[in-house]
């Protein structure tokens, strides 16, 4: 299985501040990446897929970059809404394997 | 706007099968794939298995052993039974669709929660 890590596993930002999280694949995955979005006691969001194609209605202010093992995803002006746990897929062979996740808190 | 919505027991009783319904409404359950994507509490997501519309199913090798899908495209749904349950299975167990083309997932139930335990 293609091992996926996401780096940190914690975050604190403030509201504006500039958030960039990383995830790495244990061999290359091209850009077979998806980020999601998920709240507590909420289903994952899909943000991005295909490394850096932003999902239709998610705001511009996310985006998605990186190919081969080394993939991030930026949020340019985290707003109050964006505080959750964000995860990282890869879609490149089988089994399909998510990282473990990011918690980007309040600072 | 494609909606999931699971169903099944919250609790399970070890060594027993876990038995979960995903219900499809607001678009057809042909000619797609659909996931079971399962997440203990407090941890990260695992995908457990897919099927097809058409009954061609794959399922991840760490739980192949235990774990069957069906559908039924007369009622719109699709089942996960998962056999041999231990307290490690308790998780929010989430159905989701993949994308038309490829395989990440676009539509997602809300989720429920299984909790194996005597």
């Amino acid at each position: 299985d293609i091992q996926m890590t996401q780096s940190p596993s914690t975050l604190s930002a403030s509201v504006g501040d500039r958030v960039t999280i990383t995830c790495r694949a244990s061999q290359s995955i091209s850009s077979w990446l998806a980020w999601y979005q998920q709240k507590p006691g909420k289903a994952p969001k899909l943000l991005i897929y295909k490394a850096s194609s932003l999902e239709s209605g998610v705001p511009s202010r996310f985006s998605g970059s990186g190919s081969g093992t080394e993939f991030t995803l930026t949020i340019s002006s985290p707003q109050p809404d964006d505080f959750a746990t964000y995860y990282c897929q890869q879609y490149n062979s089988y089994p399909w394997t998510f990282g473990q996740g990011t918690k980007v808190e309040i600072k | 706007q494609v909606q999931l919505q699971e169903s099944g027991p919250g609790l399970v009783k070890p060594s027993e099968t876990l038995s979960l319904t995903c219900t499809v409404s607001g678009g057809s359950i042909s000619d797609y794939y659909w996931s079971w994507i399962r997440q203990p509490p407090g941890k990260g997501l695992e995908w457990v298995a897919y099927i097809y519309s058409s009954g061609s199913t794959n399922y991840n090798p760490s739980l192949k052993s235990r774990v069957a899908m069906s559908v039924d495209t007369s009622n719109n749904q699709f089942s996960l039974n998962l056999r041999s349950v231990t307290a490690a299975d308790t998780a929010v167990y989430y159905c989701a669709r993949r994308h038309s083309s490829t395989w990440y997932f676009d539509h997602w139930g809300q989720g429920t929660l299984v909790t194996v335990s005597s």
